[in-house]
């Protein structure tokens, strides 16, 4: 694809319900990361794929958070039972490596609203 | 404090003056990346710069990167009013297994036309 895409743009949620965002990151990328960026605030590192294996889930910050990615393409991240705090922007990005110095690009993001 | 703190944390200029920012961060990195975000949402690539390199640029903005201060400089020549944004440092950390980058918490910068 032209570029990273993710879905849904904006989504309204009630606490304690589930979410799934989903992201479609360029043709040919190996490397697909989730990232959270709370209001005025940098971005915080959730979660880091290499094909569909995840080596690097560090960022994740509680088990109610999960990601997937099948066929080394579509990435999924679960909130699960979802809490005020997780009101965030979801960002994802992917990069044609996992080599350091590889330029990672981002899709526009899921704007989260917990309410 | 987190890796990747960027100063000034707002800049309001006027148009065709010069915007400098900085990124402080902590640890030994391979590689400093600039990024722009427009309204909160996705962040554009600027210019990355490798440990080994001093100085970089991309048409109007300058990058340098002093390891031995663990600092960098966003320089934005000539400024318009289309480069108001929230600018962000990011590196990846030398010696780590880690890919994922840490990002500063960002420079709001505004243009004045």
């Amino acid at each position: 694809g032209a570029g990273v895409s993710q879905s849904p743009s904006n989504k309204v949620t009630e606490k304690g319900k589930d979410v799934e965002l989903r992201c479609d990151p360029i043709s040919g990328h190996t490397a697909l990361y989730w990232y959270r960026q709370s209001l005025g605030q940098g971005l915080e590192f959730l979660i880091y794929f290499q094909g569909n294996s995840a080596p690097d889930k560090s960022g994740l910050p509680s088990d109610r958070f999960s990601a997937e990615r099948t066929g080394g393409s579509v990435s999924t991240l679960t909130i699960q039972r979802t809490q005020q705090e997780d009101s965030a922007v979801y960002l994802c990005a992917s990069s044609l490596t996992a080599d350091r110095g590889e330029t990672q690009y981002f899709g526009p993001g899921t704007r989260l609203l917990v309410l | 404090s987190q890796q990747g703190e960027e100063d000034p944390q707002a800049l309001s200029i006027q148009e065709g003056e010069n915007a400098t920012m900085n990124c402080s961060y902590k640890t030994s990195i391979n590689n400093l990346q600039w990024y722009r975000q427009n309204s909160g949402r996705g962040l554009v690539h600027l210019i990355l710069i490798r440990s080994n390199e001093r100085e970089k640029h991309s048409g109007r903005l300058r990058v340098t990167l002093d390891t031995s201060k663990k600092s960098s400089s966003l320089l934005i020549t000539a400024s318009r009013a289309a480069d108001t944004a929230s600018y962000f440092c990011a590196t990846d950390a030398r010696g780590t297994g880690r890919r994922a980058l840490t990002f500063g918490s960002g420079t709001r910068l505004q243009v004045q036309p």
